[in-house]
């Protein structure tokens, strides 16, 4: 049973350009969380998606930034018009569902990218 | 807004000492309280975990203490190992099923 896949695993960008980061969850899994982490920072939440649906994205700069979730293949984090301020490391999580809510959130091995 | 406050940014323990580390909510609707274990360059790894219900879970080292009037909680690890040096984060999640996280705590145990 493969964990969560995350790519590309490194990207580098210049300040302008659109990054896209994708994320497979784990089989069976319909919970995907986005989360940001700036070196030697916290894990900050951007966005959390089910199936077609954005359940939260409070987390989510308001601009150049957006999330999916497609009925099939992977989410997608997608930054257009990137800065360096955007250069972090950028992790999905997916949950299963369980009664009283989502469960214990899985991590991949997150996506670094680093803006020119 | 940081919904879950953490403490403290970093701790150096002597092999063998005991490691705290404590977090604090405000949102009641809280429901789930877990610990994540993140070693560098990997993603976070679910460590233990507890539901306000009780007030004190144990898995080997690892021993979660909830405190749900004061709205806190805290990861003891005992016998600390240079192999659990990491940053640890606590968690909690809403009633949105969505996962609130605290700065972390870089935990460094001296040999």
């Amino acid at each position: 049973n493969a964990g969560v896949m995350q790519n590309p695993r490194h990207l580098v960008r210049r300040r302008g350009q659109e990054a896209r980061l994708r994320c497979s969850p784990m089989k069976g899994h319909s919970h995907v969380y986005w989360y940001r982490q700036l070196p030697e920072e916290g894990l900050k939440f951007m966005v959390y998606l089910q199936k077609e649906n954005i359940i939260d994205e409070s987390g989510m700069p308001k601009e150049r930034f957006s999330a999916e979730f497609p009925k099939e293949g992977p989410s997608i984090l997608r930054i257009q018009q990137v800065v360096r301020g955007d250069s972090a490391a950028y992790f999905c999580a997916s949950s299963p569902v369980e009664q009283g809510g989502a469960g214990e959130l899985f991590f991949g091995e997150g996506s670094r990218l680093t803006v020119l | 807004q940081q919904q879950v406050k953490q403490s403290p940014q970093s701790l150096i323990v002597q092999k063998g000492g005991i490691s705290i580390i404590n977090c604090a909510y405000e949102n009641t609707a809280f429901d789930y309280f877990p610990w994540y274990q993140q070693f560098p360059g990997k993603g976070p790894a679910l460590l233990i975990a507890i539901r306000p219900d009780v007030s004190e879970k144990k898995e080997g080292r690892f021993t979660i203490s909830f405190n749900k009037s004061a709205k806190q909680f805290s990861l003891h690890i005992m016998d600390s190992q240079p192999g659990d040096s990491a940053t640890y984060f606590c968690a909690a999640r809403g009633g949105n099923n969505d996962m609130r996280f605290g700065a972390g705590t870089r935990l460094t145990v001296k040999p």
